[in-house]
């Protein structure tokens, strides 16, 4: 099975702040790297898709970077409704297995 | 509106059986493979598997850790995707989420149910 990392595991950052979380790989995965954002007691929402696609209604300061086996998404400006969770995930082969997860909180 | 709810979680015993239900409206529901995954409490997110349409042959995938106890079905009259499991374990214990899609795109994954709590427990 692919081994997916995340880091950090969580963060404190203040509204505004330019965000970064960093996912690896255990092996190359391409294009099919995905992102979800998810609060407590809610289902996942998918954020990004193939590495750098923005799911419809996801706000422009969401973006994904990446290929092979080191990807990131990154928040350009942290607002409130940002406080969450996000895991990656890889969609390449099966099992499409998730990061650890990155908590994200106000600082 | 287009929506999907899951239904059928509850306590149940170790070794016993339990089948949840993901009910769909507001798309055509035949055209869409079916995802499930699952959540322990206070863990991440565990891809369980898939059903492929009718037009992909409704084929299955799974994850190991439940291939053999686990079993995906779907009645696209009803528009209602099963989830059955079987020989239930404690580390079965989550909620457990379905969504339209085999992976993540542009019209999948886009929605997910609310979720339904599975405890297994004696």
């Amino acid at each position: 099975d692919i081994q997916m990392t995340q880091s950090p595991s969580s963060l404190s950052a203040s509204v505004g702040d330019r965000v970064t979380i960093t996912c690896r790989a255990s092996q190359s995965i391409g294009g099919y790297l995905n992102w979800f954002q998810q609060k407590p007691g809610k289902a996942p929402k998918l954020l990004i898709f193939a590495v750098s696609s923005l799911q419809s209604g996801v706000p422009s300061r969401f973006s994904g970077g990446g290929s092979g086996t080191e990807f990131t998404l990154s928040i350009s400006s942290l607002q409130p409704e940002d406080f969450a969770t996000y895991y990656c995930q890889q969609s390449f082969i099966t099992p499409f297995t998730f990061g650890p997860g990155t908590k994200v909180d106000i600082k | 509106e287009v929506q999907l709810m899951e239904s059928g979680g509850g306590l149940v015993q170790p070794g016993r059986s339990l089948r949840v239900s993901c009910t769909a409206s507001g798309f055509t529901f035949g055209d869409y493979a079916l995802s499930w995954f699952r959540q322990a409490p206070g863990k991440g997110l565990e891809w369980v598997g898939f059903i492929r349409s009718k037009a992909y042959g409704g084929t299955t995938e799974y994850a190991a850790s439940v291939k053999g106890r686990f079993t995906f079905s779907r009645d696209d009259s009803k528009t209602i995707a099963y989830l059955q499991m079987n020989s239930l374990q404690t580390e079965d214990t989550a909620v457990y989420y379905c969504t339209r899609g085999e992976v993540p795109a542009a019209y999948a994954f886009d929605i997910w149910g609310q979720g339904t709590m599975v405890t297994v427990s004696s």
